[in-house]
């Protein structure tokens, strides 16, 4: 069974980084899927925020692509994410996925992790 | 970016009634070399992370009951779930896979009436 556990800090404080990892078990991250990043401020609905590949390729959220970067570590087997210049707009539960595919695409995500919020405050 | 919109943002059904939500995207996701729309169906669950419920549109995951089931094709899309059971209470969200950035409509929560 694929399991997904995203870990961070819970508090960050305005203009610094957010730093956030996912360890992944049950498929390896090099495997052939990507692997992304999901956020949901308090209240509110799904934001994707970008994906990589096991050999370090990487998608970003336009949106949030200056301020942030995404990076895998296949001998742990987990991937990570910093954002950086958060606000309080950055406060959200962030959560990790798996995107499904095959040799053609990459298509849903299968497996979330259970996510963890992570709060920008003073 | 392609936008997906919902409808309704909220329904209340009896137990045992159907429940209809609606998703239409800003531009076609069937992917017409392949005849597949890159549409999926997620259920969140208050406290809980998203799970899939239906991809290609119409394809029900693994282990989710038959009582979800969707359609549809282009830009329109419905998800339906022909008897609402008191564990489908839930927020709703259709997502595009056709392109990056990923995105999700606003999604829709289901109540018991």
């Amino acid at each position: 069974q694929v399991q997904l556990q995203e870990s961070g800090p819970g508090l960050v404080k305005p203009s610094e980084t957010l730093s956030l990892t996912c360890a992944v078990s049950g498929s390896s991250i090099s495997s052939g899927y990507y692997w992304g990043w999901i956020r949901q401020p308090p209240g509110k609905g799904l934001e994707w925020i970008g994906r990589i590949y096991y050999t370090g390729n990487t998608d970003y959220n336009p949106s949030l692509k200056r301020r942030v970067t995404i990076s895998v570590d296949t001998s742990n087997n987990q991937f990570s994410l910093k954002l950086n210049s958060v606000t309080a707009a950055d406060t959200a539960v962030y959560y990790c996925a798996r995107e499904w595919g095959d040799y053609e695409g990459s298509y849903y995500f299968d497996y979330w992790g259970q996510g963890t919020l992570a709060t920008v405050s003073s | 970016d392609i936008v997906m919109t919902q409808s309704p943002d909220s329904l209340a059904v009896s137990l045992g009634e159907r429940a209809t939500i609606n998703c239409k995207s800003s531009q076609s996701v069937l992917y017409s070399s392949k005849n597949k729309n890159y549409l999926a169906w997620y259920q969140q669950r208050p406290g809980q992370p998203p799970k899939l419920l239906i991809y290609w549109a119409s394809t029900r995951e693994s282990g989710v009951p038959d009582r979800f089931s969707g359609s549809g094709s282009g830009t329109d899309f419905t998800l339906t779930i022909s008897s609402l059971q008191a564990e489908d209470v839930a927020v709703y969200y259709c997502q595009q896979y056709y392109i990056t950035p990923r995105t999700f409509g606003q999604g829709t929560k289901v109540e018991i009436k």
